[in-house]
């Protein structure tokens, strides 16, 4: 049973447009929320988290959104560039403190067009 | 630099041998973690430390140990009782804080043949 669900394996967005990422989750325990960014044959680098309290956060080109009544949240990139094509991973977390308690969503393939 | 170093990148056994995956952190963060990833899955967690010489399992440690004798240090054995073992392994560490990020190495391709 999947708790973290990223319904769209790939995504292609031209560049200079907004890319948006969604995430849906099942488990209400969850109170924090991250995502990852993957390059091939990488690991995986942290690029934003947000809190259950909040229902945005920014970082730049990035934006995450919360929607707690819908189990959902998304992250926005504006405008996207050649460099942001790569897997991103939705995380959450039940608020066990470690990563133990961190679900994975299967990710989301982003391409971004010349 | 900090971060994780995990070796080799590539890794190449013939079925029924085990084999060992290197993981080395010099960021001093008291956790460490094996996940897997597979094509098209997300991440899954193996086998997890939040200390030395203690460790716990993840989600799918069937085939897998660990040991975690230093704090820098957190290798993974993938057994000839782990039926799938063609995959991508990704090693991470995080401090105690928490919600802290989790910092990942560049993970090792394991091909079992």
């Amino acid at each position: 049973d999947q708790q973290v669900k990223q319904n769209s394996p790939s995504l292609s967005v031209q560049e200079g447009r907004i890319s948006i990422l969604n995430c849906d989750y099942t488990n209400s325990m969850f109170d924090y929320f991250l995502w990852y960014k993957k390059y091939p044959a990488e690991g995986p680098t942290f690029l934003i988290s947000i809190s259950s309290i909040k229902d945005k956060n920014e970082d730049g080109r990035f934006t995450v959104f919360l929607n707690k009544s819908a189990k959902h949240l998304s992250l926005h990139i504006v405008p996207s560039q050649p460099g942001d094509s790569a897997v991103y991973f939705c995380a959450a977390s039940d608020g066990g403190g470690g990563a133990d308690g961190l679900t994975f969503g299967k990710g989301t393939h982003l391409i971004i067009q010349p | 630099d900090g971060g994780i170093t995990q070796s080799p990148k590539y890794l190449f056994r013939k079925e029924g041998q085990n084999v060992t995956l290197s993981c080395e952190q010099n960021l001093n963060h008291d956790a460490m973690y094996w996940y897997r990833q597979d094509p098209g899955q997300g991440l899954r967690l193996i086998y997890y430390s939040q200390i030395v010489n203690d460790f716990q399992k993840g989600d799918i440690a069937e085939g897998y140990s660990v040991s975690r004798e230093k704090k820098e240090s957190f290798p993974l054995t993938v057994t000839s009782a782990q039926k799938n073992p063609t995959a991508f392994y990704l090693c991470a560490s995080t401090d105690r804080g928490r919600n802290s990020p989790l910092h990942f190495g560049n993970g090792t391709r394991l091909t079992v043949t």
